[in-house]
């Protein structure tokens, strides 16, 4: 089993460009989010979906947008890439909020 | 209601200690209480989690208390050793809720 993956593993951008990072479960999870990992900052919530379909704001989410048209797949993109989302990125999928989360390998982006 | 407070830090024991992570929440809706484990360059991965009908659980050497009088819990770690060395995060939540998580504990464990 897969699990959840993320790809890009590793990537660098220059400030201005625009990305997107995908992530894929094969879990049938209905939940799944985007948090970003800073040195010192634990896990902050980015955007999350409850289904497919649906996405809602997290804590920190200015700067980022998702879209969650398969059940299985969550994108999160970076429109304008900042020197200050340069981060871990790392994607979570769940059955229900009170269930397991499941994460995926982290992806490290520079933003240079 | 979402706040969750995480202590300590950071905690260093020497291998054969207890330590002991604390987490404090504020909404009294939650009925998942589980701790992560994070080591660098993984992700998280559930470590253990305990429901609110019960006020301790036991998975091999790791234990969690549950007060929800005092709304906490704690993380034990019996014997510790170097291999529990790793960033461990709380994560309470309930069934329709996002999941927010602790800001992490980094814990050494000293051969």
């Amino acid at each position: 089993n897969a699990g959840v993956t993320q790809t890009p593993k590793f990537r660098v951008l220059k400030t201005g460009q625009s990305m997107t990072l995908l992530c894929a479960q094969d879990m049938n999870h209905e939940y799944m989010y985007w948090y970003r990992q800073d040195p010192g900052m634990g896990l902050r919530l980015i955007h999350y979906s409850v289904g497919e379909g649906t996405t809602a704001k997290g804590e920190v989410p200015d700067g980022y947008n998702v879209s969650r048209l398969k059940k299985q797949n969550f994108l999160l993109g970076l429109e304008s890439a900042a020197p200050s989302q340069t981060s871990v990125y790392f994607c979570a999928s769940s059955y229900k909020g009170n269930t397991e989360a499941f994460f995926g390998q982290g992806t490290r982006l520079t933003v240079v | 209601q979402q706040q969750v407070k995480q202590s300590p830090q950071s905690l260093i024991v020497q291998k054969g200690g207890i330590p002991i992570i604390n987490c404090a929440y504020e909404n009294t809706a939650f009925d998942y209480f589980p701790w992560y484990q994070q080591f660098p360059g993984k992700g998280p991965a559930l470590l253990i989690a305990i429901r609110p009908d019960v006020s301790e659980k036991k998975e091999g050497r790791f234990t969690i208390s549950f007060n929800k009088s005092a709304k906490q819990f704690s993380l034990h770690i019996m014997d510790s050793q170097p291999g529990d060395s790793a960033t461990y995060f709380c994560a309470p939540a309930r069934g329709a809720s996002k999941i927010i998580f602790g800001s992490g504990t980094r814990l050494s464990i000293r051969p």
